[in-house]
């Protein structure tokens, strides 16, 4: 079946670092892909959507791009801040539910 | 626009005693979903519904869980009796209806300790 692969964490950046993480996916057909963020306390929000290939979703300074040929959407944020700590959750979406990766946690130190 | 309301925000009770979780939509949104995140993990779905109707509880176990929506707003999810795996984060999520990729909103979550 359908499933998400996210690298495992936690990740711990500099305020100001680069931040990737990876994520990779296998699907039947051509599912929509997301990623959540999950900030302490919270539930989760969509932070960013690709809907087919090559499509590139982005939001407060987050970007990915729908990869069909190598299954991946990997997010990607040039200059991280501390307010960016929190759980990211890469997810894809294919003839009908949803299936999340199991989180990675972002830590962004002063 | 008032988000996803989920109540209560965490319980612990005792393995083999009963929980219920309750959560109100947005407003005007026709599928709710409930979903189990166990530490370390990503959500995964129990039970999906369209209205007051069940689209998919293929993954929900029955011989404990049940969750109902009867008049296609408010849903309760159970668990009767619980079990020391069933603790995990409880995630009511809602959306509009139409459209194959609608933003799916989520509540934030009761907190189950099955002790």
């Amino acid at each position: 079946g359908d499933s998400v692969t996210q690298m495992e964490g936690p990740v711990t950046l500099s305020e100001e670092a680069f931040l990737t993480i990876n994520c990779t996916y296998t699907a039947t057909g051509y599912p929509s892909l997301f990623w959540y963020v999950q900030y302490p306390g919270e539930g989760l929000q969509l932070l960013l959507k690709a809907t087919k290939a090559d499509d590139k979703g982005s939001n407060k300074g987050f970007e990915a791009t729908y990869r069909k040929e190598t299954t991946s959407f990997h997010l990607e944020k040039g200059s991280v801040q501390v307010s960016d700590s929190a759980v990211y959750f890469c997810a894809l979406r294919g003839n009908n539910d949803m299936r999340f990766g199991a989180g990675t946690r972002l830590t962004v130190k002063p | 626009e008032a988000g996803v309301a989920q109540s209560p925000r965490y319980k612990i009770i005792e393995k083999r005693q009963s929980v219920a979780f309750w959560c109100n939509p947005i407003s005007g949104h026709a599928t709710l979903y409930w979903y189990q995140q166990i530490l370390g993990q990503g959500p995964k779905l129990l039970i999906q519904f369209q209205n007051n109707g069940v689209v998919d509880d293929s993954q929900l176990p029955k011989d404990r869980f049940s969750a109902e929506r009867l008049k296609g707003v408010d849903s309760t999810l159970k668990i009767q009796p619980a079990k020391l795996e069933d603790s995990a984060v409880y995630l009511c999520a809602t959306k509009q209806s139409g459209g194959l990729i609608n933003e799916q909103f989520f509540g934030p979550g009761t907190r189950l300790t099955v002790l």
